[in-house]
């Protein structure tokens, strides 16, 4: 079965340069979240789009913004990067279903800001 | 806001032993409870999740958990571990719609 597809899958920046995460969600879902994870930490919730349009907002910096294109696909940009956004960047999606609510998750995009 | 904590940062256990890792959660509304599994260097896979219905829940890989509105626990089970189950394990709730937000984790390792 298709999956989350997330690119790079390894990015590396120096500090003050802009990075550009890419997600592409399951077939038919219509709801893309990204989450940040930190060195040991648990993931935490960035930012929401559904039908292209951003449905929740989460502790995502100023630096960073997002959009839900009409292909479903999703872009994360991040500019002025600092070496505390290095992490491990999650896409999820879901469905239509909104009553189940089964986020799947890519395999992240694995950030370091050098 | 709805919250979970896990309990363990850490669980050893040997193999073929039984494993229980702990989350409680709080909240005042109707919850969306979940545990997902990461293994090194790879994404979270869903093991189980609870909206409503049964308090058992059965998931993927042999795991269970039981919803427990009594003691706002949703404790993930599985009464013999192997190898390949060492994993980090994080527990979650949420809206049936909405944001995902996770516990702190809990690093399974079995040991042979």
């Amino acid at each position: 079965a298709a999956g989350v597809i997330q690119s790079p899958r390894h990015l590396i920046k120096e500090k003050r340069e802009t990075a550009t995460l890419k997600c592409y969600p399951i077939p038919r879902h219509d709801t893309v979240y990204w989450y940040q994870q930190g060195p040991g930490q648990d993931p935490q919730f960035l930012i929401s789009f559904y039908e292209k349009m951003q449905s929740d907002k989460g502790s995502i910096p100023d630096r960073f913004s997002a959009q839900q294109f009409s292909d479903y696909h999703s872009e994360l940009n991040m500019s002025s990067l600092e070496l505390g956004d290095s992490a491990l960047y999650f896409c999820a999606s879901s469905t239509l279903d909104r009553a189940n609510n089964e986020q799947f998750f890519g395999p992240g995009t694995r950030l370091t800001v050098l | 806001a709805q919250s979970v904590t896990q309990l363990d940062s850490q669980v050893p256990v040997f193999e073929e032993a039984p494993v229980e890792l702990r989350c409680n959660y709080s909240s005042s509304v109707s919850v969306y409870l979940f545990w997902y599994v990461q293994y090194p260097n790879q994404g979270l896979q869903l093991l189980l999740k609870y909206l409503s219905g049964s308090t058992l829940v059965k998931g993927i890989n042999g795991f269970e958990a039981e919803f427990n509105k009594s003691q706002t626990s949703f404790h993930l089970r599985k009464p013999s571990v192997h190898i390949s189950d060492t994993a980090e394990y994080f527990c979650g709730s949420g809206t049936s719609y909405g944001k995902l937000t996770f516990g702190q984790g809990t690093i399974l390792t079995v040991h042979p």
